[in-house]
């Protein structure tokens, strides 16, 4: 069992449409928790950063973390055709510059006009 | 510039040859980061560096892998005798030391392909 599993898709969702975008993980010592978004052809950028259970909101995204599940999501309001992406779950045991991230494998997008 | 920044964007090597990529963080992160990105999967990590701290190699698949960071900045991964399976996208990151969490910032990576 790999440590982290993310649905690869595709998604095709109409705009405006709720997106929910999940990860399961294995190893319970994981405490900080990250969603990346990447278009096509560039690099990861950080959409979304959590430490421990809990939501947090930043405009139309909320993530969710359930530590006692080992689940987190990424809810997407109100979805535009400019959120088409790859959406990364990270996760780490450390926060700071202490070490690497594990990737879930990535959820691609696509939201119709 | 303001991003990380990777070199070559775009390679196409022989099966066999050594592949050289490159990798100016931004200015002022102490943190890099070297992942990899093949078809259909998530990031793999290779390497970090940190400060003048010895680098966690814990992630390179073979000792054909290899990589350094010169004088805390620029970074380059070499790969040795590369194979077709060594095609994928090769993405730096950095980060500075004492920020809020995991903040990376990634290069736009360099794509590899093996022929």
């Amino acid at each position: 069992q790999k440590e982290v599993e993310q649905d690869p898709g595709p998604l095709s969702v109409p705009e405006g449409a709720i997106v929910s975008l999940n990860c399961t993980y294995s190893n319970s010592a994981f405490q900080y928790f990250m969603w990346y978004r990447q278009y096509s052809r560039k690099g990861p950028e950080l959409l979304m950063y959590t430490y421990s259970s809990g939501n947090k909101e930043d405009g139309r995204f909320t993530a969710q973390v359930d530590k006692s599940s080992k689940y987190i999501s990424l809810f997407i309001r109100d979805s535009q055709p400019s959120d088409s992406a790859t959406y990364l779950c990270a996760m780490s045991e450390y926060g700071g510059s202490q070490g690497n991230l594990i990737f879930g494998k990535g959820t691609k997008l696509s939201v119709k006009p | 510039g303001a991003g990380v920044s990777q070199s070559p964007s775009n390679k196409v090597t022989e099966k066999g040859k050594d592949v050289e990529l490159r990798c100016d963080p931004i200015s002022g992160h102490t943190a890099l980061y070297w992942y990899r990105q093949s078809l259909g999967q998530g990031l793999e990590f290779l390497i970090y560096f940190q400060g003048n701290s010895a680098p966690d190699k814990s992630g390179l698949p073979s000792d054909r892998f290899s990589a350094e960071r010169t004088g805390g900045s620029v970074s380059t991964l070499t790969i040795q005798r590369t194979q077709q399976e060594d095609s994928a996208v090769y993405l730096c990151a950095s980060s500075s030391s004492g920020g809020y969490g995991n903040t990376i910032y990634f290069g736009e990576g360099s794509w590899l392909t093996v022929v």
